[in-house]
């Protein structure tokens, strides 16, 4: 499966703490994503990495990207309640289409 | 910008009707619409996607004839489930990207919660 995995499936973290989430994939990639679910709601895209970058900033997100060991990391400094949600990877493994492949999330409950 | 809603936000059905949810692109032209389905805390999974004008292209294992998929304009696509089940009832999320958009970037609308009784 070309499914991506993240780790770990739940993370229970205090406000103001950081929190780090992994995803690993199995083939080469075009870029990969990272999504955030609110329960029930759609998704919101948070940061885009291309397969020829390290590291992303965007406020208090921050992602790396390894292609050696076909895997990534999103950490959220600071974290706030608010941000309690389910964080997705989405990779694209190229194509006409730019389909993405989702792993299977990491539910962040922040407590205040 | 580059918003995407669906409608209705929620459906209940009986059994063994069809039940029709439409995704549009507000402000942009979408050339390329996909269709996921998600299961209560899985993750998503892509049914198909669709180009303006053409035929949807199916992931494999969904059964075509039962989620019929309609990319009529480049601001519409349609999701036909047809003959509802139970086991039909899920979360379905419809994303696009276009023309005036980054290409590597699909923008979601909020979702559709199908419930088949």
């Amino acid at each position: 499966s070309q499914q991506g995995e993240e780790d770990p499936q739940a993370l229970s973290i205090q406000e103001g703490e950081n929190a780090t989430m992994n995803c690993s994939y199995k083939t080469s990639i075009n870029n990969l994503q990272w999504y955030r679910q609110n329960s029930g709601r759609g998704l919101v895209h948070l940061i885009l990495i291309r397969s020829n970058e390290r590291e992303k900033h965007s406020g208090r997100l921050r992602v790396t990207l390894d292609t050696s060991k076909k895997s990534s990391s999103l950490l959220i400094t600071a974290s706030r309640a608010a941000d309690t949600a389910s964080y997705f990877c989405a990779t694209d493994f190229g194509g006409s289409n730019y389909k993405l492949t989702f792993g299977k999330g990491t539910l962040l409950t922040v407590n205040p | 910008g580059a918003v995407v809603s669906q409608h209705p936000s929620w459906v209940i059905c009986k059994s063994g009707t069809s039940v029709k949810i439409e995704c549009r692109s507000l402000d942009f032209q979408a050339t390329t619409m996909f269709w996921y389905r998600q299961f209560p805390k899985q993750s998503l999974m892509l049914m198909a996607t669709s180009n303006e004008g053409s035929k949807a292209t199916y992931e494999q294992g969904v059964e075509k004839d039962k989620f019929l998929i309609n990319h009529a304009s480049l601001t519409l696509s349609t999701l036909t489930v047809t003959s509802a089940h139970p086991e039909d009832s899920s979360f379905y999320i419809c994303s696009a990207r276009g023309r005036l958009t980054s290409r590597d970037t699909q923008y979601f609308g909020p979702g559709t919660r199908l419930t088949v009784l």
